[in-house]
């Protein structure tokens, strides 16, 4: 069945640094989505890509839909102690909506 | 806050027992979703409904069930329960989508499940 990967599982970032966190499909995507998982939280859509290579910003988040339609990247550039939690991607698989969600990566912060 | 209500928030119990989840979904929403979390781990989909019937199924062990009712709320039932099923149980409900884009899906407070 399909895989989602996600990596790093485990990013420690210093605040006001950059990161990138990666998703790769087992196979290609109709599109895939991005949601945050606060610690002691539940997760919380962030965006949705569509077409093949698709870059969409949300403030100081870049997300990136990659060309083969298989891989997608998650880029915080001047990481905040906000930023911390669990990022998830997801791909739908072929019937009912049905979201197959990645490992995630867990995002820690230092002061 | 998503709109989306699940009780209990907490749940102890011992193994060997049954329990039941429950969820509301958002107004309007007709598709609801379970999702199993255990500790530090991802989110493993269980079951999802819509509309009242059962739409697709994941790696939902067969001593869980579930069912969603006419007025579209849904209960996980977890029965004969094991040390392994403790775990935080996310309920998640869409609209369906059309136009080759996918539900978003919103996440419900969850249930933290604790089997002793």
């Amino acid at each position: 069945g399909q895989q989602v990967m996600q990596i790093p599982q485990y990013q420690h970032v210093q605040e006001g640094e950059d990161f990138t966190t990666y998703c790769n499909s087992s196979t290609t995507l109709s599109n895939i989505q991005w949601y945050k998982q606060r610690p002691g939280g539940h997760p919380v859509f962030l965006i949705q890509l569509v077409k093949s290579g698709e870059v969409k910003k949300q403030k100081r988040l870049t997300f990136q839909f990659g060309e083969a339609k298989k891989n997608s990247s998650l880029h915080i550039t001047a990481t905040q102690t906000t930023d911390v939690g669990t990022y998830f991607c997801a791909g739908p698989q072929a019937a009912g909506n049905k979201l197959t969600f990645g490992g995630g990566t867990r995002v820690l912060v230092k002061p | 806050d998503s709109g989306v209500t699940q009780t209990p928030k907490h749940l102890i119990t011992a193994t060997g027992q049954r329990v039941t989840l429950r969820c509301s979904p958002r107004s309007g929403d007709l598709s609801v979703y379970w999702y199993q979390q255990s500790l530090d781990q991802g989110l493993q989909f269980l079951i999802q409904y819509y509309n009242g019937e059962e739409r697709a199924k994941g790696n939902i062990l067969e001593r869980f069930s579930a069912q969603q009712f006419p007025d579209l709320h849904s209960e996980l039932n977890l029965s004969s329960l094991e040390l392994g099923d403790s775990a935080l149980y996310f309920c998640a409900s869409s609209v369906v989508a059309s136009g080759g884009v996918t539900d978003t899906q919103y996440f419900g407070p969850g249930t933290r499940l604790t089997v002793l």
